[in-house]
């Protein structure tokens, strides 16, 4: 069984661009959460999303950060006119129900230039 | 004050050695208590997952909780240099369901 994948692992963006983030939970699981991990810091909460559904975006900037999870495919965190801040871990976990055991993918190390 | 504290360390040990990591934290709503173990560049890896107070056991390693004290502990016995990582603890009041608080983590080398 195949755990959370996510890509890519690494990414580059200039100042401006977008990113696009993705994560395949694993399977049988329906709940994706994202986390941000800046250097030195802990994972940080950003949006829970169950498919087609944002279940809770509290930790979500209100500007340029935009995710889903729709009813095929990945779930995809997008940041828009990415800036040096942005510059993170970016990870991914999903659950099997909305219980709190999260299973976390390898990430995606996101440098802006 | 924040949510939850963790001591970064790096805290260094001899192989064999029983080690102790804690978290304290202000949240007396807070029940459901995980440490996760993450190696360098690796995503974190679910070791123990606890509900309310009391001890859990699984292997070399036993999580406390303490919820009178605020205060959880991982405990690794028989400590091994593959137990060099860093340990994340993570705590959850179940209300929001996906909204876990981490510490920021406590650096372990253990040593041959």
């Amino acid at each position: 069984n195949a755990g959370v994948m996510q890509n890519p692992r690494h990414l580059v963006r200039r100042r401006g661009q977008e990113a696009r983030l993705r994560c395949s939970p694993m399977k049988g699981h329906s709940h994706v959460y994202w986390y941000r991990q800046l250097p030195e810091e802990g994972l940080k909460f950003m949006v829970y999303l169950q498919k087609e559904n944002i279940i809770d975006e509290s930790g979500m900037p209100k500007e340029r950060f935009s995710a889903e999870f729709p009813k095929e495919g990945p779930s995809i965190l997008r940041i828009q006119q990415v800036v040096r801040g942005d510059s993170a871990a970016y990870f991914c976990a999903s659950s099997p129900d909305s219980g709190l055991e999260q299973f976390f993918g390898p990430g995606t190390r996101l440098t802006v230039l | 004050q924040k949510e939850v504290e963790q001591d970064p360390g790096p805290l260094s040990v001899p192989e064999g050695a029983i080690v102790s990591l804690n978290c304290t934290y202000s949240n007396s709503a807070f029940q459901y208590f995980m440490w996760y173990r993450q190696y360098s560049r690796k995503g974190p890896e679910l070791l123990m997952y606890t509900y309310s107070s009391g001890n859990k056991e699984d292997g070399r390693f036993t999580a406390q909780v303490d919820k009178s004290s605020k205060y959880i502990s991982l405990f690794i016995r028989d400590s091994q240099p593959s137990d060099s990582a860093t340990y994340l603890c993570a705590m959850s009041d179940g209300g929001s369901q996906g909204n876990l608080i981490f510490g920021k983590g406590t650096k372990l080398s253990v040593k041959p």
